[in-house]
């Protein structure tokens, strides 16, 4: 079965500084790796996936994530971190043999701290 | 892209009743799921249709939940007689077809449900 585990509940950062957020996963297949982004009372926004190809995506407002197949992670990483990132975050994976429902990790509080 | 809503946002019942909830994916959009998503935690799968086929169920979809597209555009998901262990927030999500399954999802706002 497909699993995704986000280490931390939550992360603190300064504005400004670097922002990593840790995501491991289990498949029995190839893994379709997304990260998503949740505001307040509000529903979830696509960030970014790695599908295949060059192991590091760039996605929305600056954020990118590295896929290691030999660790199963796909840490999100943003280089400057902003107050408005504060959210939680999501990632998710796709077992490719297992069919096609995204099984979502327990998620991420981020708090950027001005 | 009016973006995929949900109604109602909320929704307050006496347990036992039974609840329905809208969904209208992106009008292009061939495929939609259904989530629950619990206080502090992420979203579980429900069920996904691929046009009006619901292609898809979790065992987390008792038989009181029943979900239907039928003409393949907007989605109903109900829940009868509602138990206090229902109360979570309901997502709908969209996606088009692409060349395989990895489309984004674009996520509605949710409805939430509390069941007293």
């Amino acid at each position: 079965a497909q699993s995704v585990a986000q280490p931390e509940d939550q992360v603190n950062v300064a504005e400004g500084n670097p922002l990593t957020v840790k995501c491991t996963y289990s498949v029995s297949g190839n893994p379709y790796l997304f990260w998503y982004v949740q505001y307040p009372n509000r529903g979830l926004q696509f960030l970014l996936k790695y599908i295949t190809g060059d192991n590091l995506v760039k996605g929305s407002y600056g954020f990118e994530a590295e896929f290691n197949k030999s660790q199963t992670s796909f840490h999100l990483k943003k280089p400057s971190a902003l107050v408005s990132d504060s959210a939680l975050y999501f990632c998710a994976v796709r077992d490719g043999a297992a069919g096609n429902k995204l099984t979502f990790g327990g998620g991420t509080r981020v708090l950027v701290k001005p | 892209d009016t973006g995929v809503s949900q109604d109602p946002r909320h929704k307050i019942t006496k347990r036992g009743q039974n609840v329905t909830f809208r969904c209208d994916p992106i009008s292009e959009h061939n495929r939609l799921y259904w989530y629950r998503q619990t206080l502090g935690q992420g979203p579980e799968f429900l069920t996904y249709f691929q046009n009006e086929a619901q292609l898809e169920k979790s065992r987390l979809l008792s038989d009181r939940f029943s979900a239907e597209r039928p003409k393949g555009s907007f989605s109903t998901l109900e829940i009868q007689r509602t138990e206090q262990g229902d109360s979570a927030m309901y997502l709908c999500a969209s996606s088009d077809l692409g060349v395989s399954y990895n489309s984004p999802l674009h996520f509605g706002n949710g409805t939430r449900l509390t069941v007293t």
